[in-house]
């Protein structure tokens, strides 16, 4: 079955900086990789996915890009606030399939104002 | 998107005590799930839920420990029976119609 790495665990950053959380994945059939963020006490909350026929994805100071080759993705935060701080989680399934989603380990991301 | 909606969101249980958790959805959807996800550690699926049919448990969870039901479309129960401390955890429902997977806001379960 799929596994997937997450890393880091845990991440501090200055305010303004970027941030970069890196995910590997194990099954070669996966092609949808969701990043999911979870603030202290909340649900996770899904802010931006990607499938394997699409090599980068942005939304507006987040982007994922992908490396099917090398079964790696990568959540990219540019201009961190504050307010970015949470735990950030990956995960991979197959598109279209009735699978669940498999999910990494998280990064708590702190940004430091 | 799909609105998931949980009860209770909260609760104290007594050891060997039974908790049933349900789960709302404001539209029908295909697929739903349930998760575990215990203090300060990632999500950890227990089961699929299956409309008109039994769940489908992954490695380490049981239906006896952890029954589910999917009356229809919409809802969703998850019983956690014969708690222990071990059990306290916040507990997900989740929903997709495609590939697009939202969550509620979990029930927090600590047993005592």
């Amino acid at each position: 079955g799929e596994n997937v790495e997450q890393h880091p665990s845990t991440l501090s950053v200055q305010e303004g900086d970027s941030a970069v959380i890196k995910c590997t994945y194990s099954d070669s059939a996966s092609n949808y990789f969701p990043w999911y963020k979870q603030e202290l006490g909340k649900r996770p909350q899904l802010i931006i996915d990607i499938r394997s026929n699409v090599g980068e994805k942005k939304d507006q100071r987040i982007a994922v890009t992908l490396n099917k080759t090398a079964k790696h993705f990568s959540l990219h935060i540019t201009e961190t606030q504050p307010e970015d701080s949470a735990v950030y989680f990956c995960a991979a399934k197959r598109w279209g399939s009735q699978g669940n989603l498999i999910f990494g380990k998280g990064t708590k991301l702190s940004v430091k104002p | 998107s799909a609105v998931i909606s949980q009860k209770p969101s909260r609760d104290i249980c007594q050891r060997g005590t039974s908790l049933t958790i349900q789960c709302q959805v404001d539209s029908q959807v295909t697929m739903m799930f349930w998760y575990r996800q215990q203090p300060g550690q990632s999500l950890t699926l227990i089961a699929t839920a299956n409309q008109g049919s039994e769940a489908t448990y992954e490695s380490g969870f049981v239906i006896d420990k952890f029954p589910i039901s999917r009356p229809n479309l919409t809802f969703s129960t998850l019983t956690v029976s014969n708690m222990s401390p071990e059990d306290s955890s916040i507990y997900l429902c989740s929903a997709s119609s495609g590939n697009t997977i939202y969550f509620g806001e979990g029930s927090w379960l600590t047993v005592v």
